[in-house]
């Protein structure tokens, strides 16, 4: 298994660019989850999915943020319009749900806005 | 309220000693997970060790050991015999049962430095 894969490794984009950040769950993984990492803030949950329907995304910052799991290989984390706040290490993670198992993490993005 | 404290922002360990990482947890739930991740400077987090809040049995997975004490709302990481390779963050994660079921509060990480 190829665990979780998420692209780009490391993104650079100057404010009001809009950002895609990609992520591919472990296949038969029914939980899809997005983290953002910061020095200030620590692993904030942004939002998850299950079974594709996104379930909890109280944790996305703002409009600017949205994110999509068309189906049950891929996920988007989108920012539009980009601002240097948002720079931070974004990681994607997903879990079969079985309640004694954690998250399997990709290796995450580290975007930086400038 | 903090859900997980780490009280330990950083630590040092001489190689092949034992070190303990403190986390405490807050939560009403009688069904709940702890989980333990290392963060290397690589970046990505890897999962160490799990334990379930109905667990009698203290988590062990190697060198890895999780002092589970309920009524203290307690779950440290004990590393035992502490390798160079140890050096990383380490955060304490806990799953609340029931609703948002597997919705992970992670603390804010313990940075360890094993000296040779």
């Amino acid at each position: 298994d190829a665990g979780v894969i998420q692209s780009p490794r490391h993104e650079v984009t100057e404010m009001g660019q809009e950002v895609t950040l990609r992520c591919k769950p472990i296949s038969g993984h029914d939980y899809l989850f997005w983290y953002r990492q910061t020095m200030m803030r620590g692993l904030e949950l942004l939002i998850y999915f299950n079974n594709n329907v996104p379930i909890d995304d109280s944790g996305m910052p703002e409009d600017r943020f949205s994110a999509k799991m068309p189906n049950a290989s891929f996920s988007t984390l989108k920012i539009q319009p980009s601002e240097p706040r948002d720079s931070a290490v974004y990681f994607c993670a997903s879990s079969s749900g079985h309640p004694n198992y954690g998250y399997t993490f990709g290796s995450g993005t580290r975007l930086t806005v400038v | 309220a903090q859900k997980i404290t780490q009280t330990q922002p950083g630590m040092f360990v001489q190689e092949k000693e034992a070190v303990t990482l403190d986390c405490t947890y807050d939560t009403s739930d009688q069904s709940y997970g702890l989980f333990w991740y290392k963060q290397p400077s690589s970046g990505e987090m890897i999962f160490l060790i799990y334990q379930g809040s109905y667990d009698e049995q203290n988590a062990t997975e190697g060198r890895y050991s999780l002092n589970f004490q309920k009524a203290r709302k307690s779950a440290n990481l004990v590393i035992s015999a502490s390798q160079l390779g140890d050096s990383a963050m380490y955060f304490c994660a806990m799953r609340e049962g029931r609703d948002n079921f597997n919705k992970f509060y992670f603390g804010s990480g313990t940075k360890l430095n094993v000296k040779p």
